[in-house]
Parts: C-alpha cells; structure tokens; sequence
C-alpha cells in the first residue's frame, strides 16, 4: 500500500463547476497536511495546509481533513480554465520533518 | 521576498561525472529540503538540513550527498552520475519545525547523456 494515495485523474470538470479531489494516507501518526498545484514543467506551488480535523477556506480553495478516516481533499470552486494542473497532496509526520507525496491528480478544466 | 532559489536552471552531464546543485532558502528559513522528481515517479525525498547539519534522508544511496552552510544555502551532490539520476532536482525551504510548510523553488533539470 502507497503511503499516499490519489486518483491519477484525469479529473475533467467544465469552467465554473466545483472540481474534487481527494488523497488517503497510510500513517495515523500524520500531523500536517498539504496541497501544492504543479504546472507542465513547473516546481510545485503550495496551494493549502490544513493540520486539524475539519475544513479550512482560502478563496476559492476549502481543505477537508477527516483523521479518522485518514483522508483530506481539496476542493475548487468557481473552477476556471488556468486551474487544469496538477495537484499533489503530501503529508508530513512530525518525527521526521519529511514529507511524503502522492502522485497527483490531473485536473482538466474545460472552457 | 524573494522565493527560494535554485542554480543551475539545466545541467547535462554524462555517465559517471560528478553534478553541483545549489538552493538559497527563503530569507528566514533555516531548513532546506531535496526531492528527486523523475519522469512517472513522482517527488521523492532525498535530504533535509536544517542548521548545518543533515537531520534526515531518503532511500538514496549515498553517491547522493550534500551540506548546508552558515547563512542556511545548501548544495546537493551526486557522484558518480547514472543514467536514472536524470530528474528534475527541487529544493524546499521552511522555518524550522516539523509542521511548517516547505516551498518550492523553480528546480534544477538534471540530464545524463
């Protein structure tokens, strides 16, 4: 089992709609929880964290974060053209200051 | 505030040859953090430092090495250069604690030919 796990997508939504993606980790002993958008070519660009059970908003962008269920998502609403990226989500435990990526999901933004 | 940087943009090499990447942090970050992100695998970490000294990493033999100096730049190297290690080569930086979040530079693009 990946530590981290997301839907390799691609995940295509028309312009306006709100587009959901979602990331399962393996370690309980997870602290924080991070979501980079990486452009064709480009370095990630940190996008959202979030370190408590529950939701975070940031404009258009809402982080959901269940420990329980040892899953957090992102969600875009508005979604526009120039969000077609993709988004990884990592997770970082405290013991180790690392982080662990996903391999990301593809969203396709249709005009 | 400028971000973290990276130099070289590019670097080709060839089977063997010894490679220098450099990273400056953000100004007041003291942790600096290497990832490999090779074509289909995704971002793996390589190294962390943080005050000078390597506190963590990865599962990369250690051809992969590095330092971090006193205004908190760092350099990684990698000897003895295979044809796998083309990649492109990210630098992070974050203030120090576990729970910060890391940002990125542009990257270096390693080529072994």
């Amino acid at each position: 089992q990946k530590e981290v796990e997301q839907n390799s997508g691609p995940l295509s939504v028309p312009e306006g709609a709100i587009a959901s993606l979602n990331c399962t980790y393996s370690d309980r002993g997870s602290q924080s929880f991070f979501w980079y958008r990486q452009y064709s070519g480009k370095s990630p660009e940190l996008i959202m964290f979030i370190y408590s059970n529950g939701d975070k908003e940031d404009g258009r962008f809402t982080a959901q974060l269940n420990k329980a269920s040892q899953y957090v998502s992102l969600l875009i609403r508005d979604s526009q053209p120039s969000d077609s990226a993709t988004y990884l989500c990592a997770v970082g435990m405290d013991s180790s200051y690392k982080l662990i990526f996903g391999s990301g999901t593809r969203l396709l933004v249709r005009p | 505030e400028a971000g973290v940087t990276q130099s070289p943009t590019h670097l080709i090499k060839t089977r063997g040859q010894q490679a220098t990447l450099r990273c400056s942090p953000i100004s007041g970050h003291t942790s600096v953090y290497w990832y490999q992100q090779a074509l289909g695998l995704g971002l793996q970490f390589l190294l962390w430092y943080d005050e000078g000294e390597e506190r963590n990493r990865g599962n990369f033999p250690p051809r992969f090495s590095g330092r971090q100096f006193p205004n908190y730049s760092s350099e990684l190297n990698v000897n003895a250069l295979e044809l796998e290690d083309s990649a492109l080569y990210l630098c992070a930086s974050s203030p120090q604690g576990s729970l910060q979040p890391q940002h990125f530079g542009d990257g270096t693009r390693l080529s072994i030919l």
